[in-house]
């Protein structure tokens, strides 16, 4: 079964750029997240959609991060302008919506501001 | 809660013994718990999960215990072998959410051969 999808694997661009990351859940799944892993903060969740609606942006650091579903097949995380502190990996993870489903992760795009 | 990663607790275990991973969760109202691996270069990958209305779990090679008292939890690895070399993460799902996860910091494995 094919899990969750994300594209690029890797991402490196200079400051000021525009990044765009891409995520496709599991098929079925009404939850999607996106986060961001560093050493310092760990896993920090940025974006909550349920049924392709944003329920918690609350993570989002900045007005520079921006997130769409535009249907239950794929998500977008973009950064604009990109800093160089926004360096790090970004997953997404997809659930069932129901109470007490555990969230299944992508492989992450490792992203890297020059 | 934040997991910190800076410093993460490692346990070091021969090839062929059993592993125990510790972890101790803040919320005495957290009724979901999941057991996440994740290797280098990868997403953490789902393992097993506990709800508060058990104390024992019981997958492939795997066992969740969860004290419900002192607020822990537990992940047993029998037999373990080199493809279990990752960082382990526990998760805690607070009553008052269906979403928002409270990561543990993390704990490296290694398997010595």
């Amino acid at each position: 079964d094919a899990g969750v999808i994300q594209s690029p694997r890797h991402e490196v661009t200079e400051m000021g750029q525009e990044v765009t990351l891409r995520c496709k859940p599991i098929s079925g799944h009404n939850s999607l997240f996106w986060y961001r892993q560093t050493m310092m903060r760990g896993l920090e969740l940025l974006i909550y959609f349920n049924n392709n609606v944003p329920i918690d942006d609350s993570g989002m650091p900045e007005d520079r991060f921006s997130a769409k579903m535009p249907n239950a097949s794929f998500s977008t995380l973009k950064i604009q302008p990109s800093e160089p502190r926004d360096s790090a990996v970004y997953f997404c993870a997809s659930s069932l919506s129901s109470l007490n489903q555990p969230q299944h992760f992508g492989d992450g795009t490792r992203l890297s501001i020059l | 809660g934040e997991s910190v990663g800076l410093h993460l607790p490692t346990l070091s275990v021969q090839e062929g013994d059993n592993s125990i991973i510790n972890c101790a969760y803040s919320n005495s109202a957290s009724d979901y718990f999941i057991w996440y691996k994740q290797e280098s270069g990868k997403g953490p990958q789902f393992i097993i999960d506990i709800r508060s209305n058990m104390d024992k779990r019981q997958g492939q090679r795997v066992t969740v215990l969860l004290n419900k008292t002192v607020k822990h939890l537990s992940l047993q690895i029998a037999a373990t072998q080199p493809g279990d070399s990752a960082v382990y993460f526990c998760a805690e799902l607070p009553g008052d959410s269906n979403y928002q996860l409270i990561w543990g910091a993390g704990t490296k494995l290694i398997i010595k051969p």
